[in-house]
């Protein structure tokens, strides 16, 4: 969607090492979150950031970590890449928190460990 | 937590035929928020409703909070309607972050 972007779209890594995904938005919203997509799970919070530096774990954030050092980047690291972590991963930005207004989605990154 | 339930999960419709998609909540929340997931993967908001009617064109969406459900309209279906839709809300009680989505239904458009 226009104003934010993920990167990379696709990635295929091997268990163990360590990864790094990357979100960027142009619309200086305060709010950003990390979303994994799996089947029969729908989607899920790992991570969620509310200003720079500050951030706040989700439902399922064991074995992530996040850093937010500009408010226009929010990235979500794999420490030590596990076949579990294997899905699509979508980056949501807002403007508020609670009530007032909805989330935008970036395109998503599809992460495979083999 | 709270829950979110969504019917039906799976729907097929002939091209120019309406539609009615529900979620169920099972708390009191101060964001509800639809959106579809066309067959690509992208993630389009639809509405930010909370509580009331809105209505976008050939989709609508109504939301009765103090019942805890609210409903996705499609009216005058198109193929391009095709893909998944999601309701997410949030909790009053909930955590600062957390938006909690529903399974989804799936819905296929038939030209």
């Amino acid at each position: 969607d226009a104003g934010i972007t993920q990167s990379p779209r696709h990635k295929v890594t091997e268990t163990g090492t360590p990864v790094t995904l990357r979100c960027h938005q142009t619309e200086n919203h305060r709010y950003m979150y990390w979303y994994r997509q799996d089947p029969g799970h729908g989607l899920r919070l790992i991570h969620y950031s509310y200003g720079v530096k500050d951030t706040d774990k989700g439902e399922v954030s064991d074995g992530y970590s996040v850093s937010r050092s500009k408010t226009e980047d929010f990235l979500l690291t794999l420490e030590s890449a596990t076949s579990s972590q294997t899905s699509v991963y979508f980056c949501a930005i807002s403007e508020y928190s609670g009530t007032g207004n909805g989330y935008t989605f970036g395109s998503g990154t599809r992460l495979t460990v083999v | 937590g709270i829950q979110v339930e969504q019917s039906p999960p799976d729907l097929i419709l002939q091209e120019g035929a309406n539609s009615t998609l529900r979620c169920n909540f099972s708390d009191s929340v101060n964001n509800l928020q639809w959106f579809h997931q066309n067959p690509w993967g992208q993630l389009i908001n639809l509405f930010y409703i909370p509580s009331g009617t809105k209505q976008n064109g050939r989709l609508s969406a109504t939301t009765v909070a103090t019942e805890r459900y609210s409903l996705l309209y499609i009216s005058s279906s198109q193929t391009t309607d095709s893909g998944v839709y999601f309701c997410a809300v949030k909790g009053k009680g909930g955590s600062q972050g957390n938006l909690i989505f529903g399974k989804g239904t799936k819905l296929s458009v038939k030209p």
